[in-house]
């Protein structure tokens, strides 16, 4: 089966911090992709990567930056953490047959 | 995402049938998912239809796809308790989009004893 580890389940973090989550896909999949998840809000796309150091934007990636330096690989970095970006935090991969998500990153900014 | 809509929340009792609906504004989505979330994990793929279907049945699960009013359903057939959770509709566009899914909000399914 096609994991997605991602390296945290909770984190809590102080405004002004620089944060970073990670992800790890153990399938070779030439995509991956950040979402953050809101209540009533459903998955909002921050950021995606189709390739090593590709990266192009998605939804809302104000706020945030990716990393892809190997193509298993995929950070989000919160350069300068602050309380909205309190969030459930999604990375998946994909293939034709759909996405496989990790199991998520709780992030508390306080 | 706004361009695909689903009702937030539906209760059912255990024993009966569900139906969770999502309707959609792009009509060049070749696949259409469905995937349930559990408390506290990330998004299982459930199943999904291409979109040249009309109905997809897996086990408990039917998929049905009106294309003309771009229309998707999930019916869950005998629901258990173990099917509390949130669903989401996916819709994944040509090949071009770079593998990006639009997503629904999600419909929180309660199933009562």
């Amino acid at each position: 089966d096609v994991k997605v580890t991602q390296s945290s389940r909770y984190l809590v973090k102080r405004t002004g911090e620089k944060v970073f989550l990670e992800c790890v896909q153990d399938m070779d999949h030439e995509n991956m992709f950040w979402y953050r998840q809101d209540p009533g809000l459903g998955l909002r796309l921050i950021y995606f990567s189709y390739d090593v150091k590709m990266k192009e934007k998605g939804d809302i990636p104000e706020g945030y930056s990716v990393s892809r330096e190997k193509k298993e690989r995929f950070s989000l970095i919160l350069e300068s953490a602050s309380t909205n970006q309190t969030s459930m935090y999604l990375c998946a991969s994909s293939s034709p047959w759909g996405y496989t998500f990790g199991s998520g990153t709780r992030l508390t900014v306080v | 995402g706004e361009d695909v809509e689903q009702s937030l929340f539906l209760s059912v009792r255990e024993g009966d049938s569900s139906v969770i609906n999502c309707t959609y504004t792009d009509s060049s989505s070749t696949y259409l998912y469905w995937y349930k979330q559990e408390p506290g994990a990330g998004l299982q793929l459930l199943t999904y239809i291409f979109s040249n279907m009309d109905m997809k049945q897996d086990q408990r699960l039917t998929v049905l796809l009106n294309k003309k009013d771009k229309h998707l359903s999930l019916r869950i057939a005998d629901t258990q308790t173990g099917d509390s959770a949130i669903y989401f509709c996916a819709l994944g566009g040509p090949t071009d989009s770079w593998g990006k899914l639009q997503f629904g909000a999600g419909t929180q399914v309660v199933v009562t004893p």
